[in-house]
């Protein structure tokens, strides 16, 4: 394990369905971020929380809904999703998103597919 | 905005020789420099990270990367493979002036017996 885990490991939604993926670290870190792994393409980032507020949305879709309680906990609510989501959702935290050297720890993924 | 281009998308190697797996990037300012690898059905592990002096930076399972800032590059290298390297790496680069890590789109390393 890294100090951070993601739950569900595998997840296979239809597309009227709505589920949330979760992720929590206790590292201490104050940034966390959520991205999608597609086959063959670069890390998609998709959303960034520093101290619990976002501070950056990559034009994600509405369909994929953050949200981030407090620094420790991080979920993305999932509703009305199209087969071309279908990806490996990561988790990443950091110290911080600042003007820091640190890297990012990442999470195991959840695999989404949707039929 | 900074860029990563991994120009393989594959890279085959024989156990015991050398391998070395190809980064370039683009950074308006000084880079920080990372390696990650991603074994199946895992997140990505940190390897290394270039932050400032020495241009040869070594890591974790013997790996090294070098940094070159004429050519812009940061190839992953090791000199002598094994069959347990064969794994996804992932290089990604992180402007000093902003907060924003971009990651290439990742190199799929086979080293056979």
């Amino acid at each position: 394990e890294t100090g951070v885990t993601q739950t569900p490991r595998h997840l296979v939604m239809g597309m009227t369905n709505k589920k949330s993926l979760k992720c929590e670290q206790h590292l201490g870190h104050n940034a966390m971020y959520w991205y999608k792994q597609s086959a063959k393409k670069p890390l998609e980032l998709m959303f960034v929380y520093n101290f619990k507020e976002q501070t950056e949305n990559n034009s994600v879709p509405s369909r994929f809904s953050p949200e981030c309680p407090n620094s420790s906990h991080l979920f993305l609510h999932l509703h009305t999703l199209q087969p071309e989501d279908s990806a490996l959702y990561l988790c990443a935290s950091s110290q911080d998103s600042g003007q820091g050297a640190g890297g990012y720890t990442f999470g195991s993924g959840t695999r989404l597919t949707v039929v | 905005a900074q860029s990563v281009a991994q120009p393989e998308d594959q890279v085959n190697v024989a156990e015991g020789n050398p391998l070395t797996v190809k980064c370039t990037y683009s950074v308006s300012g000084n880079p920080y420099l990372f390696w990650y690898v991603q074994y199946p059905n895992r997140g990505l592990q940190f390897l290394l990270k270039y932050i400032t002096g020495d241009n040869l930076v070594k890591g974790s399972y013997g790996f090294e990367a070098e940094f070159n800032k004429s050519q812009t590059s940061f190839h992953l290298k090791k000199p002598s493979a094994l069959v347990s390297d064969s794994a996804l790496y992932f290089c990604a680069v992180r402007d000093k002036t902003n907060n924003d890590m971009r990651f290439g789109a990742g190199t799929r390393l086979t080293v056979k017996p």
